[in-house]
């Protein structure tokens, strides 16, 4: 069964403008990850935070983890139109399990 | 550096063939591996994972089996296919056996039809 489930399903924005994906989770978790795919493809490990951390950065990306929602957001940052794809959250230890996803469409 | 083979890249099938898609693993040792199945615009369904050589935990079907018969070599199998059994294959695989939780590489998928 599915840890994670993402919202919204789908998203659709201007480039330049930024894109928020939240997570959702059921769980307690040590830490919670976030991946994209491009359609047709393997997925691509964007960004890891751990359960004692509020916040983490990586260029473009901002995570957030409020662990007593257990919830997570995704903020991509001035989108640009390669930004287009899936994004997915993940928790688990050896068993890792990822949510539906969320589609972002980014338009030039 | 390590990198993730998977093979075949696409495949049509026969409702009751067999089915045989292999992931190899190259550049680490003891990794953990695992299978996951994703339906045409649907996120990830976990099938197997495995953290060491004859140690499979199955997720699923019962018509689906996976072997892992050398350290950084996982197979996923079925004897006869259903049609549900369509789908976006991928093998991943994941640091050191033992260090749970941490982050996933992915093979570039295997597409099932089953006609």
């Amino acid at each position: 069964s599915q840890q994670g489930e993402e919202d919204p399903q789908a998203l659709s924005i201007q480039e330049g403008e930024n894109a928020t994906m939240n997570c959702s989770y059921k769980t307690s978790i040590n830490n919670l990850q976030w991946y994209r795919q491009n359609s047709g493809r393997g997925l691509v490990h964007l960004i890891l935070i751990r359960s004692n951390e509020r916040e983490k950065h990586s260029g473009r990306l901002r995570v957030t983890l409020d662990t007593s929602k257990k919830s997570s957001s995704l903020l991509i940052t001035a989108s640009r139109a390669a930004d287009t794809a899936s994004y997915f959250c993940a928790t688990g230890d050896n068993d890792m399990r990822f949510g539906a996803g969320t589609r972002l469409t980014v338009k030039p | 550096s390590q990198t993730i083979h998977q093979w075949p890249a696409t495949l049509v099938q026969p409702v009751g063939s067999p089915l045989s898609l292999e992931c190899t693993v190259e550049g680490t040792s003891n990794p953990n591996l695992y299978w996951y199945r994703q339906a045409a615009g649907r996120g990830l369904q976990l099938l197997f994972y495995s953290v060491g050589i004859g140690q499979i935990s199955s997720e699923v079907p019962q018509n689906l089996s996976a072997s892992r018969p050398q350290d950084r070599q996982f197979i996923l199998s079925s004897k006869k296919l259903l049609l549900s059994d369509s789908g976006f294959y991928l093998c991943a695989w994941s640091g050191l056996a033992g260090q749970s939780g941490g982050e996933l590489f992915f093979g570039e998928g295997s597409r099932l039809t089953v006609l």
